[in-house]
């Protein structure tokens, strides 16, 4: 694998589940981030991780809780999430924090709460 | 706050013609620039950025971007058109550090054949 990889691609859930979506990074990155990109609106930066520390909390609901392991990880937990948290997210990896910094994004998780 | 904006969430041309996407943004310190393209179904793609140096950028695809600090601007060009560039293309910006990138709202860009 190269790049960023994200599992799963496509994620049905109902109100009251509990699910995760995982990212990897093979880039030998040390920041992550993910992304929420909802219809008709741009795209949302949520949380950012530097050597596996939170720097960044957008003002998320606590319904979503990211978990960095180490620096080729990044999890996003969910739990009794609403209908309009339905959108495509996004994980990203930059070699650092630097603005000039590439961020190289993965494939994202199409997610669907009934 | 910076704030990126897009003319036109729809852009139509034919097949050879000339692609022009426009960004412009909202910043007194030139940030860094970057454009990505998204292909159905998948993530964003770098097509080029700016960070100092020659303000003309070239990407992949025969793509290229100028910057310009006067009219605060970052157009996306490329001379002709192909079916392939069928996309939606988003212009971003950063600045030093933090690298929140601040999105716009993305331009979808059509090939008529």
């Amino acid at each position: 694998e190269t790049g960023v990889t994200q599992t799963p691609r496509h994620l049905v859930m109902g109100m009251t589940n509990k699910k995760s979506l995982k990212c990897e990074q093979h880039l030998g990155h040390n920041a992550m981030y993910w992304y929420k990109q909802s219809a008709k609106k741009p795209l949302e930066l949520m949380f950012v991780y530097s050597l596996e520390e939170r720097v960044e909390n957008n003002s998320v609901p606590s319904r979503f809780s990211p978990e960095c392991p180490n620096s080729s990880h990044l999890f996003l937990h969910l739990h009794t999430l609403q209908p309009e948290d339905s959108a495509l997210y996004l994980c990203a990896s930059s070699l650092g924090l630097a603005g000039a910094d590439t961020q190289y994004f993965g494939p994202g998780t199409r997610l669907t709460v009934l | 706050a910076q704030s990126v904006t897009q003319l036109g969430s729809h852009v139509s041309v034919s097949e050879g013609a000339l692609v022009l996407l426009r960004c412009n943004y909202s910043s007194s310190v030139p940030p860094y620039l970057f454009w990505y393209v998204q292909y159905p179904n998948q993530g964003l793609q770098l097509l080029l950025k700016y960070t100092t140096g020659a303000t003309l950028v070239k990407g992949i695809n025969g793509f290229e971007a100028e910057f310009k600090k006067s009219e605060t601007s970052f157009h996306l060009t490329k001379p002709s058109a192909h079916m392939s560039d069928a996309a939606e293309y988003f212009c971003a910006v950063a600045m030093e550090y933090g690298n929140k990138l601040v999105f716009g709202a993305g331009t979808i860009l059509r090939v008529k054949s």
